[in-house]
């Protein structure tokens, strides 16, 4: 099976900076994914790091470890808007690539 | 809007019936996913298909079944309702697999 952890909750201020770690456990492991998820909406893709090191994009970066089995979101000049879940999920190689998601990290955002 | 659409948005019905749920894919998407969110249990994976054919099924019950029909669009029965099914019910589709996904708003099932 595949075991993601990630924190239940976290909050920031708005503009600071927050990072959400995920760690996974998998055998087989091809790549990460990182969705946004607002309440009661449906989850929308952030990132999908495959190799090892940091993808950048605008305000949202994602980093992987392939050998430490860790990713991290690092969300930048936060604002309001970005209060919400963030999913990690995990795809195995040989097979059919499904996403297995963790729980989700519920951040909130205060001014 | 990711171009996925889901029917009904919401769905209140008894224990012990039987709903049906409707995903239409991106126009193109060849995958289509089902998910269902719980408030214990998070985003977990039922059933995939692929370009009409059964490719992957997860923690999917017995009491429920899908189909993809040859429009590519979805169908997630669930039969039997218990009060645990409540949930909400996702559906994904995928241009290839090991892609991302484009998610749907969802159904919103209350079963009473």
């Amino acid at each position: 099976g595949q075991n993601i952890d990630q924190p239940t909750e976290m909050t920031a201020t708005e503009g600071a900076i927050v990072q959400i770690n995920c760690t996974y456990q998998t055998s087989g492991f091809n790549g990460l994914f990182w969705y946004q998820q607002h309440a009661g909406e449906a989850p929308t893709f952030l990132s999908y790091n495959v190799l090892d090191g940091l993808e950048e994009k605008g305000r949202f970066s994602s980093f992987l470890s392939r050998s430490k089995g860790y990713s991290y979101l690092l969300l930048k000049e936060l604002q309001m808007k970005d209060s919400a879940s963030y999913l990690c999920a995990v795809t195995k190689a040989g097979g059919s690539y499904i996403p297995t998601f963790g729980r989700g990290t519920s951040l909130i955002v205060h001014p | 809007d990711s171009g996925v659409t889901q029917t009904p948005k919401h769905l209140i019905t008894a224990t012990g019936q039987r709903v049906t749920l409707r995903c239409s894919p991106r126009s193109g998407d060849l995958s289509v996913y089902w998910y269902q969110q719980s408030l214990d249990q998070g985003l977990q994976f039922l059933i995939q298909y692929y370009n009409g054919e059964e490719r992957a099924k997860g923690n999917i019950l017995e009491r429920f079944s899908a189909q993809q029909f040859p429009d590519l669009h979805s169908e997630l029965n669930l039969s039997s309702l218990e009060l645990g099914d409540s949930a909400l019910y996702f559906c994904a589709s995928s241009t290839r697999t090991n892609e991302k996904l484009f998610f749907g708003s969802g159904t919103q099932l209350s079963v009473l």
